[in-house]
């Protein structure tokens, strides 16, 4: 079956610019993660759904980052005014169910860069 | 505060030469750890996992870690890599509570020369 798909791969922002990153999980998947990963850096958490409830969004660097999963299925991440430093690859990832053992399943990401 | 290191940014070797790439974590809690592979330009792959039970772990493509609470270390090893190795892997650890939040380290990578 098909794995997390995102889109766009690529996006070129000017700064200020609002944009809006999609995901789409495995069918059936009930949580989805957001990671936020910087050149060089390894992937930070970012937000959590179980469903459409959107749980944790604890590593939001800021209140111009928003995410939704109104249907439970597909997630957007949406960026409002964006600044340089929001330049960075933005990865979603789904599993199964929640809690220990269930494995992420990770797309292949979608790389900002804000110019 | 979760925290991973990994201390090595990049491992050079030689094909079919063994490997080890270093994993230190801390925690106050009792902690699930987790190797993920990164080739380009693609999402990250499971490559093993320690919930609970036996100290060594075998996962996919050959590669095995060892958990040592003791030291707080997770190494990865190979005994025998090839040129397809060659990519970003990154130690991850996570707290259990509750849905599995990730805390990764700054990766490490393997380049696999003939």
């Amino acid at each position: 079956g098909a794995g997390v798909s995102q889109s766009p791969r690529y996006k070129v922002a000017k700064r200020g610019q609002d944009v809006a990153l999609r995901c789409d999980p495995i069918s059936g998947h009930v949580s989805l993660f957001w990671y936020q990963q910087a050149l060089g850096q390894g992937p930070e958490f970012l937000t959590y759904f179980q469903n459409e409830a959107q749980l944790d969004k604890s590593g939001l660097p800021s209140d111009r980052f928003f995410a939704e999963r109104p249907e439970g299925s597909v997630s957007t991440l949406k960026i409002q005014r964006t600044q340089q430093e929001d330049s960075a690859v933005y990865l979603c990832a789904s599993s199964l169910a929640t809690g220990d053992g269930y494995e992420q399943y990770f797309g292949p990401g979608t790389r900002l860069t804000v110019t | 505060a979760q925290s991973v290191t990994q201390l090595d940014s990049q491992v050079p070797v030689f094909e079919e030469a063994p490997v080890e790439l270093r994993c230190n974590y801390s925690s106050s809690v009792s902690v699930y750890l987790f190797w993920y592979v990164q080739y380009p330009n693609q999402g990250l792959q499971l490559l093993l996992k320690y919930l609970s039970g036996s100290t060594l772990v075998k996962g996919i493509n050959g590669f095995e870690a060892e958990f040592n609470k003791s030291q707080t270390s997770f190494h990865l090893r190979k005994p025998s890599v090839h040129i397809s190795d060659t990519a970003e892997y990154f130690c991850a650890v996570s707290d259990g509570g509750g849905f599995q939040k990730l805390v990764f380290g700054t990766g490490t990578r393997l380049l696999v020369s003939p």
